[in-house]
C-alpha cells in the first residue's frame, strides 16, 4: 500500500524556520517526481514546489523562492521541505504528492500524504 | 505564470443531476491538467488525469474533457458520496497552477 505521511507541523513565530518531511513507502520512491501543495484555512489548493528525482533540478512559486527548499533522501525514502523566514500568509496544510513534469517524464500526481499544519503566527 | 479560471465557484445540486465543471486555461496547457475531489479535512483524490482519463477506482459516472483552453469535469447522476469541493490543475509548465475550486452543495 502506498504511503506518504508528512510531519514536523506546528506553530511558529514569524521569522523562524521549521522542516517538514514527508516518509514514502509501498512504491519506489527514488522514481518519482515529488511535489509539495499546501492549502491555507478555508482557500483552496496552492503548488508550492517540485523536486526532479534526483534532487537536481527544483521549481518554486514566486512567493516562496529564496525561502523554502525542497529537497529528497532517497535511501530514506523521504521527501523534505525547509521553511525559513516564514510569513502568516505560510499558514496552511501541506501536503506531500507524487507529480510533475521534466525531462520528458511526467508524473501524475496520483499518491498524496494525509497534510501536516503550518501555522506561523505570534 | 499560468492562470487557470474555474468555475462556477459553487453549485447547489440535486442527487442525479448532470455536473459539469470547467476550467480555462490562460495559456495552452495541452493535456496536462487533472482533476481533484477533495471532502472537508481530507487530502485531495485524484479523479482525471491528463485532461480525459479516469484515475483508478473512480466511479465512471465522472468523466473529463477538452475543448481547446477548455476543460471540464462532468459527473453524471450525482450520488451523496460526490458532494465534495472540485480542483483544476495544470502541470504543463511551472510553477503549476490551480483553479479557485468549486464547492458542490446539495439543495
Amino acid at each position: 500500500e502506498v504511503q506518504l505521511v508528512e510531519s514536523g507541523g506546528g506553530l511558529v513565530q514569524p521569522g523562524r524556520s521549521l522542516k517538514l518531511s514527508c516518509a514514502a513507502s509501498g512504491f519506489t520512491f527514488s522514481n518519482y517526481y515529488m511535489a509539495w501543495v499546501r492549502q491555507a484555512p478555508t482557500k483552496g489548493l496552492e503548488w508550492v514546489a517540485y523536486i526532479s528525482t534526483g534532487g537536481g533540478s527544483t521549481y518554486y512559486r514566486d512567493s516562496v523562492k529564496g525561502r523554502f527548499t525542497i529537497s529528497r533522501d532517497n535511501a530514506k525514502s523521504t521527501l523534505y521541505l525547509q521553511m525559513d523566514s516564514l510569513r502568516s500568509e505560510d499558514t496552511a496544510t501541506y501536503y506531500c504528492t507524487t507529480g510533475g513534469r521534466n525531462y520528458g517524464y511526467t508524473y501524475d500526481f496520483d499518491y498524496w500524504g494525509q497534510g501536516v499544519m503550518v501555522t506561523v503566527s505570534s | 505564470d499560468i492562470q487557470m479560471t474555474q468555475s462556477p465557484s459553487s453549485m447547489s445540486v440535486s442527487l442525479g443531476d448532470t455536473v459539469t465543471i470547467t476550467c480555462r486555461a490562460s495559456q495552452d496547457v495541452g493535456i496536462y491538467v487533472n482533476w481533484f475531489q477533495q471532502k472537508p479535512g481530507k487530502s485531495p483524490r485524484r479523479m482525471i488525469y491528463r485532461a480525459t482519463n479516469l484515475a483508478d477506482g473512480v466511479p465512471s459516472r465522472f468523466s473529463g474533457s477538452r475543448s481547446g483552453s477548455d476543460y471540464s469535469l462532468t459527473i453524471s447522476s450525482l450520488e451523496s458520496e460526490d458532494v465534495a469541493d472540485y480542483h483544476c490543475l495544470q502541470y504543463d509548465e511551472y510553477p503549476n497552477t490551480f483553479g479557485a475550486g468549486t464547492k458542490l452543495e446539495l439543495k
